[in-house]
């Protein structure tokens, strides 16, 4: 079967640091995602990490342990704008039929002043 | 076209009618995939499109739920006797498919209301 956890909801300052956490079990395994959704939009592509280790861009770093089934987002110097949800997605290889991605549930970020 | 195309935006339709969505993915774009997303949850995946491969229709929720793609075009999804629990947001996306990273591009979606 497949199953995605993380945290329902987290909240921090402007300026923090957050990490959000993501543990996935899945069948198979062809490389982790995260999107960002703000309220009412569409999710937005943020990172991608199919080896072990660390993802930079910007104020975001997206980690990976396969190993571990583990992915953490790294958001640093929050603003205002970084609140939203945060979905972590697998692409499971296991499915015959091609690449399907399956989401967790997201992480509601709130970042407050 | 330059990005994911859904419509309509808003449907509001009574219990027991069908509806159809639309979705026109960007052009180039192999894989084509349907979710749905319930008020304050997460992307509940509902079927995948990849070229002119089986559809993977594992997340289909019931017989009424179905879709069709025109080769690598435009993708409908079919909900025949709404009822209340269908109201959500009905998210596509596309992607490049196989041999990519596989980066999937969202529509605005298509909000769905059954009274």
């Amino acid at each position: 079967g497949q199953n995605i956890d993380q945290p329902t909801e987290m909240t921090a300052t402007e300026g923090a640091i957050v990490q959000i956490n993501c543990t996935y079990q899945t069948s198979g395994f062809n490389g982790l995602f995260w999107y960002q959704q703000h309220a009412g939009e569409a999710p937005t592509f943020l990172s991608y990490n199919v080896l072990d280790g660390l993802e930079e861009k910007g104020r975001f770093s997206s980690f990976l342990s396969r190993s571990k089934g583990y992915s953490y987002l790294l958001l640093k110097e929050l603003q205002m704008k970084d609140s939203a949800s945060y979905l972590c997605a697998v692409r499971d290889e296991a499915n015959q039929a091609g690449t399907a991605l399956i989401f967790g549930k997201g992480t509601t970020l709130s970042v407050s002043s | 076209g330059a990005g994911v195309s859904q419509s309509p935006s808003n449907k509001v339709t009574e219990k027991g009618k069908d509806v159809e969505l639309r979705c026109d993915p960007i052009s180039g774009h192999t894989a084509l995939y349907w979710y749905r997303q319930r008020l304050g949850q997460g992307l509940e995946f509902l079927i995948y499109f990849q070229g002119n491969s089986a559809p993977d229709k594992s997340g289909l929720p019931s017989d009424r739920f179905s879709a069709e793609r025109t080769g690598e075009s435009v993708s409908t999804l079919t909900i025949q006797r709404t009822q209340q629990e269908d109201s959500a947001v009905y998210l596509c996306a596309s992607s490049l498919g196989p041999g990519s990273a596989g980066e999937l591009f969202f529509g605005e979606g298509s909000r769905l209301t059954v009274l």
